[in-house]
Formats: C-alpha cells, structure tokens, sequence
C-alpha cells in the first residue's frame, strides 16, 4: 500500500484483559492484511490475517477485523498472556507486490 | 531445515567500505523482498522481487544494489557504506505477491 498508520505505538495491559490495535491505510488496491509479531531479537513472524473480501477472522484468542469501506482494521487479543508482549506490526499488501508495514505497538502484559 | 536463512548474522564495518548480504529460501516461493528495521523499530520495505524480476524499488538509494541469481535466492550489495546504513536488514519470502511473509533471521549491520 501507500501509507499505514497503526496506534497505539504503546500499550500496557494486565494480564488477562484485552488488547486492541488499530491500522488504518490508504491504498484502494491493498487487498491482503497481514498482522505480525515481533520478539525482542527475533524474526517477525505471521500471527493472523485477513483478505479484503472477508470482514472478520478469528483464531483461538486473537481475531482481526477489517473495515473496507473505512479503510481500516484491527487485531484484537483477548485473555492476554505475559508471552503475547512483543511489538506487533500491521501491514498491507497489493497485488503488484508493494508491503507497507505500520509503525509499530509495543505491548506489554503485565502480570 | 531453515526456511529463509542469512549471512552473515552480524556485520561490522566501516564508513566507506562495500558489503554484501546473501538470503536463500528453500520454500520454493517465487517473490522476495529485503526490508530495513531501524533503531526505532520500523520495518521499511526496500526491494521486492518476483520470479528473479525486480517489481518494487522503494526509492532506495542506488548505492543499494539487490540480485537474484535464481528465484531461491537474493542478495544485498551494498556500496560506500554510510553511519545512517546501520540497522537490521531482513529478507522475506511468499508465495505470491500478496501472501504470508517468511521472514530470515536478520543481519545486524553496524557503520563505524
């Protein structure tokens, strides 16, 4: 896509409650929206995602949903564990092969 | 077993000299990319390549030249080093343009 804004960039929970982060992007022609998470010095890696025909995925305690119209979706993750605190990264992708990731959120799950 | 290995793991440098990174994916994927993590943590998209064809150039500077010999593989040249260059270059695979991203390990290169 063009551009990706995802917030918050920061966001502490206690452990057990929700989490929410929302992207939001601009591109009409993004059609494949991936969410990765990031462990410190590690890979990012695939946790969820969802295509542009589709409004919800959900899988075990984490789901995204996703808003065409309004050009934005979010990931949700529910029943928070001390080992979901990572950086998570939304992104968007297009058929011609341009990746734009958002910015970033550093959760942290407190126990 | 590594789906999307790299070398070297760690870089270390100096300002002005030439380097090279290399990536290889044994998922039998047709497109890579080689993206930039910096000290903040944002993860840009540099190059992407599908079956051996460049498709995306983020306005990189030219001093960044990518190859890929095979749809396997796809290196990072890098010329004239600069402090800025530092940071953690990952390469990805997919199959498609617009599937699941797996990414390499990451090369930590630093720019004394």
């Amino acid at each position: 896509g063009e551009n990706v804004e995802q917030h918050p960039s920061t966001l502490s929970v206690q452990e057990g409650d929700s989490a929410v982060i929302k992207c939001t992007y601009s591109d009409s022609a993004s059609n494949y929206f991936p969410w990765y998470k990031q462990e410190l010095g590690k890979r990012p890696q695939l946790i969820i995602d969802i295509r542009s025909n589709v409004g919800e995925k959900k899988d075990q305690r984490i789901a995204v949903t996703l808003n065409k119209t309004a050009k934005h979706f979010s990931l949700h993750i529910t029943e928070t564990q001390p080992e979901d605190s990572a950086v998570y990264f939304c992104a968007d992708n297009t058929n011609a092969g341009k990746s734009t990731f958002g910015d970033g959120t550093t959760l942290t799950v407190k126990p | 077993d590594t789906a999307v290995s790299q070398t070297p793991k760690y870089l270390v440098t100096q300002m002005g000299n030439d380097k090279s990174i290399k990536c290889e994916q044994n998922l039998g994927h047709d497109t890579m990319y080689w993206y930039k993590q910096d000290s903040k943590k944002f993860l840009k998209i540099m190059f992407s390549y599908n079956n051996k064809e460049l498709i995306i150039n983020e306005t990189v500077p030219n001093r960044f030249s990518p190859k890929s010999p095979d749809k396997a593989h796809l290196n990072l040249h890098i010329n004239s080093l600069e402090l800025g260059d530092s940071a953690v270059y990952f390469c990805a695979s997919s199959q498609g343009k617009a599937n699941e991203q797996f990414f390499g390990p990451g090369t930590r290169l630093t720019v004394l």
